[in-house]
């Protein structure tokens, strides 16, 4: 069974600063790796996926990298609106999917 | 546009029943496999079941097989979630979610409903 740990779990940013977030895999995944932001109430929204595809609309100040079992999403400039928990999703066995714990993007 | 649209969710006791809807809009639904996935405060997001897009195969999380059942109706742009035995850790809001393509390469969830709350509760 594949696991994601993604780290850290809270990180607070200030707004126009960049922000780092981690997500590894416990097992090789190649490029099978999404991205996704979620603001209370509302559903996960696809930001990236093969580990650095833009899903269609995403802001280019969203960057993905990463292969194998490490993985890195950067905002490059934080927005009021980018204030949200992230998720990473390994999707490399299917039928089955694995999501990462989520970190909390902050205002500082 | 796509639009997913769950419906069914509610309060239900320990080893009771609830069966979950999700419409489906704006794309060719028989062509794409769909997921259904949960999410909890303290599990946070936590993936239930897949289908294939003829329905002519059901995946599930060990921790609802032999539980839940999913099935699609593609007449009806349909997809379903059968859920019996209920336990108190089945307490989530489930998500549908499309699949992004039809190659096993491409399994990311590219859309998702707005979720429908399960609470199972004595």
């Amino acid at each position: 069974e594949k696991v994601m740990t993604q780290s850290p779990d809270t990180l607070s940013v200030s707004p126009g600063e960049r922000a780092t977030l981690s997500c590894r895999a416990s097992q090789n995944i190649g490029n099978s790796l999404a991205w996704y932001q979620q603001k209370p109430g509302q559903a996960p929204r696809l930001l990236i996926y093969g580990a650095s595809s833009r899903a269609t609309g995403i802001p280019a100040r969203f960057s993905g990298s990463g292969f194998g079992t490490e993985f890195t999403l950067i905002i490059s400039s934080l927005q009021s609106e980018d204030f949200a928990v992230y998720y990473c999703l390994q999707y490399n066995s299917w039928p089955s999917l694995t999501f990462g714990g989520g970190t909390k993007v902050e205002i500082k | 546009e796509v639009q997913l649209l769950e419906s069914g969710g509610g309060l239900v006791q320990p080893g009771g029943s609830l069966r979950l809807s999700c419409v489906v809009s704006g794309f060719t639904f028989n062509s794409y496999a769909m997921y259904w996935v949960r999410q909890t405060p303290g599990k946070g997001l936590e993936w239930v079941s897949s289908i294939t897009g003829t329905g002519n195969n059901g995946y599930y999380a060990d921790s609802v097989k032999g539980r839940f059942t999913i099935s699609r109706d593609n007449s009806k742009n349909t997809l379903y979630l059968e859920m019996t035995g209920l336990r108190v850790e089945d307490t989530a809001i489930y998500f549908c979610g499309k699949r992004a393509g039809g190659s096993y390469i491409e399994n990311w969830l590219d859309f998702w409903g707005q979720g429908t709350p399960v609470t199972v509760s004595a």
